[in-house]
C-alpha cells in the first residue's frame, strides 16, 4: 500500500519565524500531493495541491514543494503567527488513477507569540 | 452552498447499540468519502463512493459497518452492534472528481 509520513508529531516555532513541515511518502511517486489544515473540533481543510512535474507552488505565505527523488514534500509557512497555529496533513492519492486520500497523521504546530 | 453537513455533531451510545450518521455532501460532488479519526491510527479511509455507487470499501472494518449512498445528496455510515474500540471522530467529505475533498465537521462517536 502507499503510505504516507510526518516524522514530526509536533512542533514548536517562535511568531515571524518561517515553519517547516515534511512529508515523506514510499513507493512510487504520485501524481499529485495535497496539504490540509485542521483545527480542534473541526475537518481538515484544504490548502495546497501540488502536481509531481511542479518543483513549488505558493499561496500567500505558503510554500510547498516536491522533491521526487527524495520521496518528499516541504510545506513552509513564512513569517509565521500564532493564528497558523493547527495540524497540518499531508495526503496522496491511495493508488495510480485513485480519487481516495491517504493522508499522514498530521504535524502539530504551535506558533509561540 | 453551506457545504458538506454532518449530523449529529455528538453521539454517546452504549455497546450493542446501532449508531446511524448522516451526511450531506456538496451539491454537484461526485465523489463521496467516510473517513475515522483517532489519536493513534489518524485519518483512515472507512468507504468510496463515485456517483453514489460504492467503489471501494476495503477500509470497513468489519461487518458491523455498513455504509449506504441512496441519493447523490445523502449518505448513511451504520455501525450495528456498536463496541466501545468505535469511539473516534467520524468524517464525511465529499470531492469533484481528481480534486481537493471538502470535510464535514465530523461526528465524534463515544460507545460506552
Amino acid at each position: 500500500s502507499q503510505k504516507i509520513e510526518q516524522n514530526s508529531e509536533a512542533l514548536n516555532i517562535q511568531e515571524g519565524k518561517t515553519a517547516t513541515l515534511t512529508c515523506n511518502y514510499t513507493n512510487y511517486s504520485p501524481a499529485y500531493l495535497q496539504w490540509y489544515r485542521q483545527d480542534p473540533g473541526r475537518g481538515p481543510v484544504f490548502l495546497l495541491l501540488i502536481r509531481e512535474n511542479e518543483k513549488e507552488k505558493r499561496k500567500e505565505r505558503l510554500k510547498v514543494t516536491f522533491d521526487t527523488t527524495l520521496k518528499q514534500s516541504l510545506f513552509h509557512i513564512t513569517a509565521s503567527q500564532p493564528a497558523d497555529s493547527a495540524t497540518y496533513l499531508c495526503a496522496r492519492p491511495a493508488g495510480a488513477g485513485s480519487y481516495q486520500l491517504t493522508f499522514g497523521k498530521g504535524t502539530k504546530l504551535s506558533v509561540i507569540p | 452552498d453551506a457545504g458538506v453537513i454532518q449530523s449529529p455533531r455528538h453521539e454517546v451510545t452504549e455497546m450493542g447499540q446501532e449508531v446511524t450518521l448522516r451526511c450531506k455532501p456538496i451539491s454537484g460532488h461526485n465523489s463521496l468519502f467516510w473517513y475515522r479519526q483517532t489519536m493513534m491510527r489518524g485519518l483512515e479511509l472507512l468507504i468510496y463512493f463515485n456517483n453514489n455507487v460504492p467503489i471501494d470499501d476495503s477500509g470497513m472494518p468489519e461487518d458491523r459497518f455498513s455504509a449506504k449512498m441512496p441519493n447523490a445528496s445523502f449518505s448513511t455510515l451504520k455501525i450495528q452492534p456498536s463496541e466501545p474500540r468505535d469511539s473516534a471522530v467520524y468524517f464525511c467529505a465529499s470531492s469533484p472528481l481528481g480534486d481537493e475533498a471538502f470535510f464535514g465537521q465530523g461526528t465524534r462517536l463515544t460507545v460506552v
